[in-house]
């Protein structure tokens, strides 16, 4: 069955720099959620979609933004890139009318330097 | 207060024991409740979800949910070494909030 896909996997920045994550949900799951899980810590939730809307936000910085695109793949834009932002970021999916259960894509590790 | 609150680990069982994960949540709207395992970095799995008061069972796992008390919890009957990872409790309302994670680990 296909799971939720993230790319890239890896990705090393320096300080100052932007990064763009990805993710493609399962196929017909309308709702995206990202998450940033930094060493040691639980996931925290930045922001979601759903159906191409933004539904919720979390801590997500002003420096980050995102969007859902018509094909429900969604991507994360990091600008001005920090020491901190380093983490693994997730995203997750999951479909309207399911069981609420998210569906983790394998995560995005995002070294700064 | 954090949304979602877990016992602070980390935990460690002998094998064959029980190993008991308790997290409580402010939102007393909160819908669903789910148990995810994590081992070190990879992503969140399912363990259980539970939307009811009471107890649900699937093989070694026991979920068990109290609103009113705003309390639900995970038992793991005869622990083995290969459930060692962190726990996440997740509640849902509108959105899925993590707590922060209870660190388990079985000892052979």
């Amino acid at each position: 069955a296909a799971g939720v896909i993230q790319s890239p996997r890896h990705l090393i920045k320096e300080k100052r720099e932007t990064a763009t994550l990805k993710c493609y949900p399962i196929p017909r799951h309308d709702t995206v959620y990202w998450y940033q899980q930094g060493p040691g810590q639980d996931p925290q939730f930045l922001i979601s979609f759903y159906e191409k809307m933004q539904s919720d936000k979390g801590s997500i910085p002003d420096r980050f933004s995102a969007q859902q695109f018509s094909d429900y793949h969604s991507e994360l834009n990091m600008s001005s890139l920090e020491l901190g932002d380093s983490a693994l970021y997730f995203c997750a999916s999951r479909g309207t009318g399911d069981t609420g259960e998210l569906f983790f894509g394998e995560g995005s590790r995002l070294t700064v330097l | 207060q954090k949304e979602v609150e877990q016992n602070s680990g980390p935990l460690s069982v002998p094998e064959g024991a029980i190993a008991s994960l308790n997290c409580t949540y402010s939102d007393r709207g909160s819908q669903s409740f789910f148990w995810y395992r994590q081992y070190s970095g990879k992503s969140p799995e399912l363990i259980m979800f539970i939307y009811s008061n009471g107890d649900k069972e699937d093989g070694r796992f026991t979920a068990q949910l109290n609103k009113a008390s705003q309390y639900v919890s995970l038992l793991i009957r005869d622990s083995q070494p290969s459930d060692s990872a962190t726990y996440l409790c997740a509640v849902n309302r509108d959105d899925m909030r993590f707590g922060a994670g209870t660190r388990l680990t079985v000892k052979p």
